[in-house]
């Protein structure tokens, strides 16, 4: 059974950098490709962005100049690096696999971690 | 981008019941249609893939349908625990679009 484990900072500032991590179990990284999608409070869900076994990515253009998805094969585990954030950036931040069923199949999030909230106040 | 845009936004229903939810896709999709359900304080859960899969662990209770554009999922015989959100989610084309989701409410 897959499963994945956020872990990050919790509070950070205005205009800091976030890191988080995302650490997976029951798969190898190399089997799928790892994807963050997060959801602000009381709202719904936002793809951020993903990595394929490859290491090369896929990312919300509406994130893209402030974002960085890496891989981290040797401890089986992804990461989400986010630049100069601002409050809008609030959010519950979620690691999921993409899968598909078969090597033709359309893609989905199966897997998914617990969730981190991560809030962005002075 | 792809706009999903789910109705209705909210519903009331009782124990037993039928209910649909409507998923439309501001282009052709084909079937690259998921459906999630979400409680509170939980992380989504993948019900539904390539519009019409169940995913495996999920009550036959629950089925999806349709294609290109407007897409349905069905729950039939409401249960206590299907009480939650639902999303939609579009795998066409990045990038990657959800619906705004739709809460079922106990009536």
């Amino acid at each position: 059974q897959v499963q994945l484990q956020e872990s990050g900072p919790g509070p950070v500032k205005p205009s800091e950098t976030l890191s988080l991590t995302c650490i997976v179990s029951g798969d190898s990284l190399s089997t799928s490709s790892w994807s963050w999608i997060r959801q602000s409070p009381g709202k719904g869900l936002e793809w951020i962005g993903y990595i394929y076994s490859s290491g090369n990515t896929r990312y919300n253009p509406s994130l893209n100049n402030r974002l960085t998805i890496a891989l981290d094969t040797s401890r089986n585990q992804f990461s989400l690096t986010l630049r100069s954030l601002t409050a809008a950036d609030t959010a519950v931040y979620y690691c999921a696999r993409r899968h598909r069923r078969d090597k033709s199949g359309p893609y989905f999030f199966d897997s998914w971690g617990q969730g981190t909230l991560v809030t962005v106040s002075s | 981008d792809i706009q999903m845009t789910q109705s209705p936004s909210s519903l009331s229903a009782s124990v037993g019941d039928r209910v649909t939810i409507s998923c439309r896709a501001s282009q052709s999709i084909a079937n690259n249609l998921n459906w999630y359900q979400q409680k509170p304080l939980h992380a989504p859960r993948l019900l539904i893939y390539t519009a019409s899969t169940l995913q495996t662990g999920v009550p036959s209770r629950f089925s999806g349908s349709g294609s290109e554009t407007n897409f349905t999922l069905a729950i039939t015989s409401l249960q206590p625990e299907d009480f939650a959100t639902y999303y939609c989610q579009q795998s066409y084309i990045t990038p990657i679009t959800f619906g705004q989701g739709t809460r079922l409410d106990i009536k």
